[in-house]
């Protein structure tokens, strides 16, 4: 199963808001609410941020926010601070009872 | 406080086997599914395998199905992952995760540090 599409870099200034997508298919993301989002520095495990498409876990800053639409799920950070800069995955369930990860975004702060 | 501590890895031969551990503290380790995400050097992370309560359902990605095995001792709060017929392409970081809301895909809300395996 192919991973989940995510642009491989984006960038914004402190204070901007950015939107990371990640595109799968009708058998993983547009199938099922069931869609989180990681962030990961380098070296570290990664952190979830996101869970349920929309849902964040308890102290996670609600500068995080998901959303969904058809095959396409989208993690936006509002307020954009220099420790946001790291590696951001997407991840779905899938039809073969199987998680699908995206192919990761960097996210640079100017 | 709640954490999962992997060992086990290391350099391997292809075709040599290896078992991951992964010990779990601070929470009911029994009440929760657990999975295995690994990640290549320099790459994304990629689901290897899932583990459900009293180790009823596994299921694997198909890169490792056949070659890999999932287990869990609920007794010792540990998990496992037996890897054999090891392949160059098996080299990464191996993370176990903790499956959040009583199920593997509604998050991962607990990571392991890691462990690193090297097939060369």
């Amino acid at each position: 199963q192919s991973a989940l599409t995510q642009p491989a870099s984006v960038s914004g200034s402190p204070g901007q808001s950015i939107t990371i997508s990640c595109t799968g298919t009708s058998s993983d993301v547009g199938s099922y609410d069931l869609v989180s989002w990681y962030q990961q520095h380098p070296g570290k495990a990664p952190k979830l941020l996101i869970y349920e498409v929309s849902k964040s876990p308890s102290g996670i800053s609600n500068r995080f926010s998901g959303s969904k639409s058809g095959n396409t799920a989208s993690l936006t950070i509002s307020g954009l601070q220099a420790e946001d800069e790291a590696e951001y995955y997407c991840c779905s369930y899938a039809s073969s009872s199987s998680l699908i990860f995206g192919g990761g975004t960097k996210l640079t702060a100017l | 406080q709640v954490q999962l501590v992997e060992s086990g890895g290391g350099l391997v031969e292809p075709g040599g086997s290896l078992r991951l551990s992964c010990a779990a503290s601070g929470f009911t380790f029994r009440d929760y599914y657990m999975t295995w995400i690994r990640q290549a050097p320099g790459k994304g992370l990629q689901w290897v395998s899932y583990i459900s309560i009293s180790s009823s359902y596994t299921n694997y990605a198909d890169s490792v199905r056949g070659r890999f095995t999932i287990s869990r001792d609920d007794a010792k709060n540990s998990l496992y992952l037996q890897m054999n017929s090891l392949g160059a392409d098996d080299t990464a970081v191996y993370y176990c995760a903790r499956g959040r809301g009583g199920a593997y895909y509604y998050g991962l809300d607990v990571w392991g540090q890691g462990t690193t395996v090297t097939v060369s």
